[in-house]
Order: structure tokens, then sequence, then C-alpha cells
């Protein structure tokens, strides 16, 4: 287990509403990331962190923002929802040490958004 | 060609049999790839790494050949608790992002 939650686990929510989801992890570990999963596309990067303030944009990061302001948390941000982004979000986390390789992501149990 | 492609399946194997999946990739600077397991409508867990020819854990070998650009993963004496959707995974250059398969779907029947 790798001390990560998601919160909330599911959403319905109206299209043009601003939505934040949460990742809160247990364990101090440095890198963190966001990612949606659609039928047909799998799981694609939307934004990740590499330490506390520090971001990058993913493959789909158009419509989200991301913020950072303690190692523990992750927040992704919906300004204004769309019916596209309805899809299953995953937090993972990974340790930037030497333990783990940059494939050896841990997923949080994800949140099921529906922008109707 | 896309960076990772997998077979989607279904694969629909009986209880016991051997079944193989291939991942194909793009990147030919790629030192490292993972698999994955994703039970139906769970999150992803590691399931293997590979960094060198291949690796071997209990019932699961990965395997991985440079020149023809694809990793295998091999499940020997198939369980009913094995039947969930493979991720192939491989780190494209950039160590901070991974590019996912879209995942081969396996169902072990009684």
């Amino acid at each position: 287990d790798a001390g990560i939650t998601q919160s909330p686990r599911h959403k319905v929510t109206e299209t043009g509403t601003p939505v934040t989801l949460r990742c809160h992890q247990t364990e101090n570990h440095r890198y963190m990331y966001w990612y949606r999963q659609d039928p047909g596309h799998g799981l694609r990067l939307i934004h990740y962190s590499y330490g506390v303030k520090d971001t990058d944009k993913g493959e789909v990061s158009d419509g989200y923002s991301v913020s950072r302001s303690k190692t523990e948390d992750f927040l992704l941000t919906l300004e204004s929802a769309t019916s596209s982004q309805t899809s299953v979000y995953f937090c993972a986390i990974r340790d930037g040490g030497t333990s783990g390789g940059p494939g050896e992501q841990y997923f949080g149990p994800g949140t099921r958004l529906t922008v109707t | 060609r896309k960076e990772v492609e997998q077979d989607p399946g279904p694969f629909n194997v009986p209880e016991g049999a051997t079944v193989a999946f291939n991942c194909t990739y793009s990147n030919s600077a790629s030192q490292s790839f993972f698999w994955y397991r994703q039970d139906c409508r769970k999150e992803p867990k590691l399931l293997m790494s590979v960094y060198s020819s291949g690796n071997e854990d209990g019932r699961f070998t990965a395997q991985l050949n440079r020149a023809s650009q694809y990793i295998s993963l091999l499940i020997r004496d198939s369980k009913l608790s094995d039947s969930a959707t493979y991720l192939c995974v491989v780190p494209p250059g950039s160590a901070r992002q991974l590019t996912f398969g879209s995942g081969t779907q396996l169902t072990v029947l009684p």
C-alpha cells in the first residue's frame, strides 16, 4: 500500500462548473502524476509534479491546471468542466530515489468524474 | 507508429493454459520497460519491471527483444485470478513521463 488517497471518489457536475480533485500521499514521495483513462486511449498523462511548486504539462493538459503547495497534496483543477472531460482520473506517485525506476509508479484508487 | 502498441485482445484461455502477450515500442533508446495489471474498475498495479533482457517472477516471465523492439509477458499455468487487463509501459526518454499501452484484456475461463 503506497498510502495514496483520492477525493472525491465519484463526482457528477455540470458543464461550465469548476472542479478540483485532490490526491494525497503519506510517504513523502517527490514525484506525483495525474492521468486520465478513457476507453480506447489507455492512460494519458495530464500534468505531473517533481517537487513542491514544480509542475509540468503532460500529453493532454489543455483545460486542466495543477498545484502542489506541499509535498503530500497534488490538486487537479478543471477550470470550466466540459463533457469531454468525463473520465476516470488517477493520481500516481513515484519515489525519486534509486530504489525505483521511472516506470515504477503507484496509483491511487481513482476518481470517476461525469460532466453532464 | 504509436509509441507503444498492444494487441487489445480479448484473450480467452482455459485455466492452466500458458498465454503470451506482446508489446511493441517505437523509441529504440528506451532502456527499461514495465508491465502493469489492471482489474476492472480498479487502479493499475505494477506487475514486473524489465531492465535487461528479461525478468521472471513465479509464473510470470517478461522478455525483451531490443532488435525487434518488443517486450512480451508470458503467464504459465493461468489462474482465474489472472483475469485482468495487462498494460505495457515504456519511458519514452524523459525519466519523468511514461507512455502506457492501451492494454491487453485476459480472461481465464474455468
